[in-house]
């Protein structure tokens, strides 16, 4: 099974800020992965796929980098819409298997 | 609109039986593959089962194999989670997804479900 690595688990930020989460993978996964937010309470939300492509209806501060084993989620400048937990998933090969999720909390 | 609607969850004894629903519209239901996502309280998300767009292919995490089995019956646009020798690790809220892309292979997925809870316990 493919192991999905994110860091840091949370992370203190504030509005304005420049955010890097990274997901390291156990073996190269190409770029087969995909980025969701998750409030709490709420279904994960769409962001990234194929490491760098956004969805459509995400706001342009998130991007996403990366291929083979490492990759970033970046949001470019910290909204207050934007506190949430974020999830990593890779789509190489089965089981499909997410990160442990990064928090992102308010500073 | 793309809706996804869970139902089926509750409580449920150590060794017994469950089986989810997520019914589905504002898409073509049969162009796309579904799937089962859990998250225990208070944890991560966790893939439970896909299922591809005709049924010809099925997979599922180590941990529920040979448990739980996944079916589909497109006439109905409507998924299903059949759960069996639950075990309280078990416990969690339930979502289905919709692949983002048609076809087999691309497995993320872009519509979720607003979930269902399992709660295993005596």
């Amino acid at each position: 099974d493919i192991q999905m690595t994110q860091s840091p688990s949370t992370l203190s930020a504030s509005v304005g800020d420049r955010v890097t989460i990274t997901c390291r993978a156990s073996q190269s996964i190409f770029t087969w992965l995909a980025w969701y937010q998750q409030k709490p309470g709420k279904a994960p939300n769409l962001l990234v796929y194929k490491a760098s492509s956004l969805e459509s209806g995400v706001p342009s501060r998130f991007s996403g980098s990366g291929s083979g084993t490492e990759f970033t989620l970046t949001i470019g400048s910290l909204q207050p819409d934007d506190f949430a937990t974020y999830y990593c998933q890779q789509y190489d090969s089965y089981p499909l298997t997410f990160g442990g999720g990064t928090k992102v909390e308010i500073k | 609109e793309v809706q996804l609607l869970e139902s089926g969850g509750g409580l449920v004894q150590p060794g017994g039986s469950l089986r989810l629903s997520c019914a589905a519209s504002g898409f073509t239901f049969d162009n796309y593959a579904m799937t089962w996502v859990r998250q225990p309280p208070g944890k991560g998300l966790e893939w439970v089962s896909l299922i591809s767009a005709h049924s010809l292919r099925s997979d599922y995490a180590d941990s529920v194999k040979g448990r739980f089995v996944i079916s589909r019956d497109n006439s109905k646009n409507t998924v299903f989670l059949q759960m069996n020798s639950l075990r309280a690790e078990d416990t969690a809220m339930y979502y289905c997804a919709k692949d983002k892309q048609r076809g087999a292979g691309e497995d993320h997925f872009d519509y979720w479900g607003q979930g269902t809870l399992v709660a295993v316990s005596s």
